[in-house]
């Protein structure tokens, strides 16, 4: 079974609209972290959450906002998406929010912005 | 800030043989590095990692790794590998005086001909 899942596994959305990507983790983990993967870059970090609080944001812009409704879900909405937004989408989990917890990896969105 | 090169984009090999993917950091703390698995249109499965230690670690399906400091480097080796081995590996680091974000290398698509 499934210990993080991500819906929904493709998405198609329009430039200008705004998206909620799904993340809910199974594995009794207290962090959770999004990290995105496009064409043009290699995976890069984007949100850490530790206990439902941001600890970490490395994304540059307001657009991307986590939103942490229950301790084992970490959604990411996505507002006024541009082209330039077309990636997949990773959520991870680790046990703590340590350095050297291992993370583990759902499946991903992959988001494209037409 | 650290860094993490992986200067092979392709390496490919046949079934049987051994490989070596190469990974090499910057960074002069406390580190954490792991290796993960992408298979195509898939997500990240974690290898293994190390931390402190044995510097060579065993990991999942055969592959084992050797941190070197020195070197800074954390190659990532296979005896004898498997058409089922082709696929995309990526190193990461995360440091102790950061986040807990993870950083990733640019990734080596490792091909296994029959």
């Amino acid at each position: 079974d499934p210990k993080i899942i991500q819906k929904p596994k493709y998405l198609v959305a329009v430039t200008g609209s705004e998206k909620i990507l799904i993340c809910e983790q199974y594995l009794g983990h207290n962090a959770m972290y999004w990290y995105r993967q496009s064409a043009k870059k290699p995976l890069e970090f984007m949100f850490s959450y530790s206990y439902q609080k941001l600890m970490d944001n490395q994304t540059a812009s307001s657009r991307f906002q986590p939103q942490s409704s229950k301790k084992n879900h970490l959604d990411l909405q996505i507002t006024a998406l541009k082209p330039d937004d077309s990636a997949t989408y990773f959520c991870a989990s680790s046990q703590d929010g340590t350095f050297y917890a291992e993370q583990f990896f759902g499946p991903g969105t992959r988001l494209t912005v037409l | 800030t650290q860094t993490v090169s992986q200067s092979d984009a392709h390496v490919t090999v046949f079934e049987g043989d051994s490989v070596e993917l190469r990974c090499n950091y910057s960074y002069g703390g406390s580190i954490y590095l792991s290796w993960y698995i992408q298979h195509h249109g898939r997500g990240l499965q974690f290898l293994l990692k190390y931390y402190s230690g044995n510097p060579v670690v065993q990991g999942v399906n055969g592959f084992e790794a050797e941190f070197s400091k020195s070197d800074s480097s954390f190659h990532l080796r296979k005896a004898s590998v498997h058409w089922s081995d082709s696929a995309v590996y990526f190193c990461a680091v995360s440091a102790s005086s950061g986040s807990w974000q993870l950083i990733f290398g640019s990734g080596t698509q490792l091909t296994v001909m029959p």
